[in-house]
């Protein structure tokens, strides 16, 4: 069964504007990974929050984990054209022997 | 580095036929992955191998089984190939020594099953 559950399945928005995803899990985890992948493609890594974390950044990325409400949100800000693809989160739960469960993901698509 | 690599790219195969799989990754990792994604599913872990010499179950083990032929290359084998078994099939990699826990994943095979 899947961990994560993805809301919305999919999301469109002009250039520009900031794009939304969350997640919600079922389990206590160790981290929750957030995954890229472009069609047809393999899924490319691009961040990862750890239990203890409340928030990280990276370059246009921002995450949040609420580890009280098994939820994390991933925000993209000043969306471009290259973004289109699909957000997946994945957990990495305590006790897990380091296996991912991955959430049923998001499809962004960014229009010009 | 190629990263990790799939072969093949595409695959049709009749229901019964058999087939593997390949995987390889240049990156020393250690722990490797097989997953398959079905659309509206997400991915699914199929088996995965801790280390060399180790593999264990995922989520969904049925109709599949797997070789850890040495730490570079995990290949999944289908016996008796299945309709229900049509899916993009992807190998992942990570080294636990790493803080940073990312898995790396191949370009993908898509198995098509009549």
């Amino acid at each position: 069964s899947q961990q994560g559950e993805e809301d919305p399945q999919a999301l469109s928005i002009q250039e520009g504007e900031n794009a939304t995803m969350n997640c919600s899990y079922k389990t206590s985890i160790n981290n929750l990974q957030w995954y890229r992948q472009n069609s047809g493609r393999g899924l490319v890594h691009l961040i990862l929050i750890r239990s203890n974390e409340r928030e990280k950044h990276s370059g246009r990325l921002r995450v949040t984990l609420d580890t009280s409400k098994k939820s994390s949100s991933l925000l993209i800000t000043a969306s471009r054209a290259a973004d289109t693809a699909s957000y997946f989160c994945a957990t990495d739960s305590e006790g897990g022997g380091n296996k991912l469960t991955f959430g049923t993901g998001t499809q962004l698509k960014v229009e010009l | 580095n190629a990263g990790v690599t799939q072969t093949p790219k595409f695959q049709v195969l009749k229901t019964g036929q058999s087939m593997t799989l390949q995987c390889a990754q240049d990156m020393n990792h250690n722990s490797m992955y097989w997953y398959r994604q079905d659309p509206g599913m997400g991915l699914r872990l199929i088996y995965y191998s801790a280390s060399e010499g180790t593999t264990d179950k995922g989520e969904v083990p049925n109709g599949y089984n797997v070789s850890r032929l040495n730490k570079r290359e995990f290949s999944l084998r289908l016996e008796s190939a299945a309709p229900s078994q049509t899916s993009v099939y992807f190998c992942a990699s990570r080294d636990p020594g790493r803080s940073s826990y990312e898995q790396y994943f191949g370009p993908g095979t898509r198995l098509t099953v009549t």
